[in-house]
Order: structure tokens, then C-alpha cells, then sequence
């Protein structure tokens, strides 16, 4: 079974422009999940979807926006971008949205904005 | 809030070492905690999840304990090997349990 793909791999983006990176969970998981990662931290919680409804929402501002489709695939939309978006975003999926479920990740995004 | 800490942050050991790796946290109402292993400009790869109800979980090499009474967890690693070389994260629920809190991480180095 595949696990949580990722795509793109690598993005080069510059200062104020818009990206959009895609998440496809775990066949049969429902809740997927967004993480930022900057170098040298751990992973920082930015949303999470369950049943295309958004569940909770981290300290991030409104420039990030999320999206879950029908298939449970994901969209993570980051505009008017700053240097200081530069990280690895991962995407995570479990079973269920509850955290007694065990949250698997995917390779991540690097972005990098110059 | 909740805040997870990883001590230490960084381990140099050599091959065939018993090693223990430790997470603390502040809050001790948690719905599990996970281990995750990372390696360079990767994703996270899961290595162990303790239920809240649990005390300890073992995979291979790996023993994890919890104990959320003094906010504490450990990672222990047997007879360590060069491919063990890699940052590993601890992360525990936040209180609505919709997300992960994590540490910074121990980046581990295992000499042959």
C-alpha cells in the first residue's frame, strides 16, 4: 500500500507570490493534517481536515489556508509569501481525527522562498 | 500550554552502545504519545505509539515508557548501529486533541 504521497517535492518560490502544495493520505484514512517545519525545529501544527471540515487550526496566519476534497486529498494554499516561509511542510493522515489514532507522515515539501 | 522538551539535543555514541533518549512535557493530560524518527531532509517515519493508558511499547530494539504523571518518556535504543544515526521527535496531543506538539528533537550519530 502506498503511504502519504506528497507533491511537489522541491518548490522555488519568490516574495510575495502564491503556492499550493498537495497531500494524498493513506488509502482509507479520513483526516489529513499540516505541518510546518523549520530547519533545526520540530514540526509546528497548521491545520487539520477530517471529512473536508477543518478540526483545528494552529498559530499560523491567514496567508495559510487549507483545503480536503471528496477523495480526502489536500491542498495547502500559503500567500503573499515571506523569506520566513522557507520550510519543510509535511502532511500527516490517521484513521480518524482523534489523536488515540496513530498520525502517519509524508516526505514533505521543501519550499523555499527568495 | 503545552510544551515538549528533548534532552539531549544532540548524541554521539559508538556502535553497539545502550543508549536513552528522553521527552518531558508539561501538560499530563495527553491522548498518547508518539517517538518519530527523521532522517536528513526527510519526512517523519513513526517508531512507537504509547496510548495514555499505556506505560510502554516495544518494537525491535526500541522500548518506549511513559510515565504522564511526571510528564516524562523515554526512548531506549539497543546495541545502537550506524544506521540509528538520525534526528528522532517526540510529540504529544495538544489539549483539544487535534494536533501533535513536538520537541525539537535528539539528533543521534552512531559511530562504527
Amino acid at each position: 500500500d502506498a503511504g502519504v504521497t506528497q507533491s511537489p517535492t522541491h518548490l522555488i518560490k519568490t516574495r510575495g507570490q502564491q503556492v499550493t502544495l498537495r497531500c494524498s493520505p493513506i488509502s482509507g484514512h479520513k483526516s489529513v493534517s499540516w505541518y510546518q517545519q523549520v530547519l533545526g525545529q520540530g514540526p509546528q501544527f497548521i491545520f487539520q481536515y477530517y471529512e473536508k471540515e477543518e478540526r483545528g487550526r494552529g498559530n499560523f496566519p491567514d496567508r495559510f489556508s487549507a483545503r480536503q476534497f471528496p477523495n480526502y486529498s489536500s491542498e495547502l494554499n500559503v500567500n503573499a509569501l515571506l523569506l520566513g516561509d522557507s520550510a519543510l511542510y509535511l502532511c500527516a493522515s490517521s484513521a480518524q481525527p482523534g489523536l488515540a489514532n496513530e498520525q502517519y507522515f509524508g516526505p514533505g515539501t521543501r519550499l523555499t522562498v527568495t | 500550554k503545552q510544551e515538549v522538551t528533548q534532552i539531549p539535543a544532540a548524541l554521539s555514541v559508538p556502535e553497539g552502545e545502550n543508549l536513552v533518549l528522553n521527552c518531558s512535557f508539561t501538560d499530563s493530560a495527553i491522548y498518547n504519545l508518539q517517538w518519530f524518527r527523521q532522517d536528513p531532509g526527510k519526512g517523519l517515519t513513526s517508531l512507537l505509539l504509547i496510548q495514555s493508558s499505556q506505560r510502554e511499547q516495544t518494537s525491535g530494539r526500541l522500548n518506549a515508557s511513559l510515565d504522564k504523571s511526571s510528564g516524562r518518556s523515554t526512548l531506549y535504543i539497543a546495541a545502537s548501529q550506524p544506521g540509528d544515526s538520525a534526528t528522532y521527535l517526540c510529540a504529544v496531543s495538544n489539549q483539544a486533541g487535534t494536533a501533535l506538539i513536538f520537541g525539537k528533537g535528539t539528533t543521534l550519530s552512531v559511530s562504527s
